[in-house]
């Protein structure tokens, strides 16, 4: 069956430096991913989508990568700013559904002044 | 556009009580979904919407949930009985495939109701 697999469940980075957050998925092939932020006591806010066709894209200071063969998303947040601390999840599409998402567990990211 | 609207924010119940979550989504978005998030489980879908009707619902957990969607602009979730085990949050979103309503498939989440059964 589909399974989403983010890295570890905390990242503690320096402000400043660039955030790297990893998302791996197994059994699927899917059409693109997705990239949520949320907030404690909030719910996912949506940041970007990369299709299978796309190695990179970019917003501002968010890059994604998107390697299909690797079946591995990374997501880089560069010049890191204690206001980027939030958890970050990655969600495709569900195999077999137009409209269904499946998210990850998240990565909770914590950017130090 | 106020975004997707969820009531209650917070709701705390003893066991076997029935508890009704609400929800509007954003005017306009044709496709409404309904997760629970935990911090065992994460984020799960429970069951989804198209024009007012239950696309897919595999995800409910048991024959105590149930959802509705009497028209476009409010749907409800209802547990009855509601079980400590139900405790977690539950989120609402909205989207739509229309042209011009979201190129990137994109969802659109409510603050959710945290549900603490007793």
């Amino acid at each position: 069956s589909q399974k989403i697999e983010q890295n570890s469940e905390a990242l503690n980075i320096q402000e400043g430096k660039t955030a790297t957050l990893t998302c791996n998925y197994t059994n699927y092939s899917p059409a693109y991913l997705q990239w949520y932020r949320q907030d404690p006591g909030r719910g996912p806010v949506f940041l970007l989508l990369i299709r299978e066709n796309e190695k990179e894209k970019r917003k501002e200071r968010l890059k994604v990568t998107f390697d299909t063969t690797l079946k591995q998303s990374l997501f880089h947040i560069t010049a890191s700013q204690p206001a980027d601390s939030a958890t970050y999840l990655c969600a495709l599409p569900t195999s077999g559904s137009a409209r269904q998402l499946t998210f990850g567990s998240g990565t909770q990211l914590t950017v130090l002044p | 556009d106020a975004g997707v609207i969820q009531s209650p924010r917070h709701e705390v119940t003893e066991m076997g009580q029935e508890v009704t979550l609400r929800c509007k989504p954003i005017s306009g978005h044709d496709y409404l979904f309904w997760y629970r998030q935990t911090m065992m489980r994460g984020l799960e879908l429970l069951i989804y919407f198209n024009n007012n009707v239950p696309i897919d619902d595999s995800g409910m957990p048991e024959d105590r949930f149930s959802a509705k969607m009497p028209n476009a602009s409010f749907s409800t979730l209802k547990i009855q009985p509601s079980e400590p085990r139900d405790s977690a949050v539950y989120f609402c979103a909205s989207s739509t495939m229309r042209s011009g309503g979201g190129p990137n498939n994109e969802q659109f989440f409510g603050p959710g109701t945290r549900l603490t059964v007793l």
